[in-house]
């Protein structure tokens, strides 16, 4: 079975560009989060969907990040304008329901701003 | 911040059960225990999660303590693809907060032939 598909795997991009992060969850899964990942802060929430709503993006760090959910079959994650301290990596994981459902990951979208 | 309390690292021999504690003493009567690991430039990995009860599965077993306080994670037989950061994670199973999954630092385990 396809896991949760994360696209593009790296990406490399000079500061001030605009990044788009993709992301298809497992087929069946009502939940989707986005998480980031650095050696300082480990790995984060930003923000999770379910049903293709988004229920809590407190952890979103500022306005140049906004992430979207047009259908059951995939998210965007994007970073308008992108500043050098967004490198990281990203993680997109799904999971059925609202109960104890484990959360699937992908093998992320690894970022560095230049 | 994280509500589990994990050793920094430990190591096993490869073929050895490789037995991973976890401190929870602040767990709620209605949080669960997840153990998660993730090798390196992977994402993190689901292998197990329980309640109060004793839980196995093909990967791994899980032993939670009657108080529920603490719990281990058993790899039965080690190979050297189960070395990884393993982390413990404690939370609600259900509703508004079941975005949250808090990692914290994890436990290191180096499995050595």
């Amino acid at each position: 079975d396809a896991g949760v598909i994360q696209s593009p795997r790296h990406e490399v991009t000079e500061m001030g560009q605009e990044v788009t992060l993709r992301c298809k969850p497992i087929s069946g899964h009502n939940s989707l989060f986005w998480y980031r990942q650095t050696m300082m802060r480990g790995l984060e929430l930003l923000i999770y969907f379910n049903n293709n709503v988004p229920i809590d993006d407190s952890g979103m760090p500022e306005d140049r990040f906004s992430a979207k959910m047009p259908n059951a079959s995939f998210s965007t994650l994007k970073i308008q304008p992108s500043e050098p301290r967004d490198s990281a990596v990203y993680f997109c994981a799904s999971s059925f329901g609202s109960s104890n459902q484990p959360q699937h990951f992908g093998d992320g979208t690894r970022l560095s701003i230049l | 911040d994280a509500k589990t309390t994990q050793p920094t690292s430990m190591d096993c021999a490869e073929g050895r059960a490789a037995n991973l504690p976890c401190n929870h003493s602040t767990i709620s009567g209605n949080e669960y225990v997840y153990w998660y690991r993730q090798i390196h430039s992977q994402g993190p990995q689901y292998i197990i999660h329980g309640l109060k009860n004793n839980e196995t599965n093909e990967m791994a077993s899980l032993i939670i303590t009657e108080d529920r306080k603490s719990s281990t994670l058993i790899l039965p037989h080690a190979t050297l693809r189960d070395t990884a950061v393993y982390y413990c994670i404690v939370r609600v199973g259900y509703g508004g907060s079941q975005g949250n999954l808090i990692f914290g630092k994890g436990t290191k385990l180096s499995v050595k032939p």
